[in-house]
């Protein structure tokens, strides 16, 4: 079946790491997504992950993939209160290009 | 035209009401897909569209309808409006080989 779970709520200190999780249930998946939604608006693709890696680094991001877990994470070092919106977890197979969201995390960033 | 405009970006109708929600998608993205997201939840796919066919679906009723244009501009209709869609509708486009949809800031629709 498909699902994707993420936990709610995420509070951090501006300046400390934020590390959000996903787990997802689809072992076809292909691709994995993080996008990120600001109050009042779309989504903002941040970053994506085949499932064919580990790893992937993007400037202050950074995406960890446990296939075997089907466990993935977002890695925000240094993060700022710009950082503070709802992150979604997403993936896709590669038969269909439709995506899987997670019900998304809060990430609240504090001074 | 660069990035994804959804009109309009409010709209309030009436249970049994039909709406039209559109969006235009910038040059060159041939594959436009359609997503409900109701508060506090992630988005739900409803359908793609892609070379103006429909080629995918999620679990929405036939009331759910899209239409893709060769200008790159899309529509979703909704027939029979019901309270349940009240969501936040939102068009995301890409060109076919590519992996990361564009979205648009969505429409915010409220049925009383």
């Amino acid at each position: 079946g498909e699902d994707v779970e993420q936990s709610l709520f995420l509070s951090v200190r501006e300046g400390d790491s934020s590390v959000i999780n996903c787990t997802y249930t689809d072992s076809s998946s292909t691709y994995l997504y993080w996008y990120k939604q600001e109050p009042g608006a779309g989504l903002q693709l941040l970053t994506y992950i085949f499932s064919n890696m580990d790893m992937k680094q993007d400037q202050r991001l950074t995406v960890l993939l446990n296939k075997k877990d089907k466990h993935l994470s977002l890695r925000i070092a240094d993060t700022q209160t710009g950082d503070s919106a709802i992150y979604f977890c997403a993936e896709s197979t590669r038969n269909t290009d439709k995506l899987i969201f997670g019900t998304g995390t809060r990430l609240q960033v504090f001074p | 035209e660069t990035g994804v405009t959804q009109s309009p970006t409010h709209l309030i109708k009436t249970r049994g009401q039909q709406v039209t929600l559109r969006c235009s998608s910038q040059s060159g993205h041939n594959t436009v897909s359609w997503y409900q997201q109701a508060l506090g939840q992630g988005p739900q796919f409803i359908f793609q569209y892609y070379r103006e066919e429909e080629n995918g679906r999620g679990n929405f009723p036939p009331r759910f309808s899209g239409l893709q244009f060769p200008n790159y501009s899309s529509e979703l209709n909704v027939n029979a409006l019901e309270l349940d869609d009240s969501a936040l509708y939102l068009c995301a486009s890409k060109e076919y080989e590519d992996y990361g949809y564009t979205f648009g800031s969505g429409t915010r629709l409220t049925v009383v």
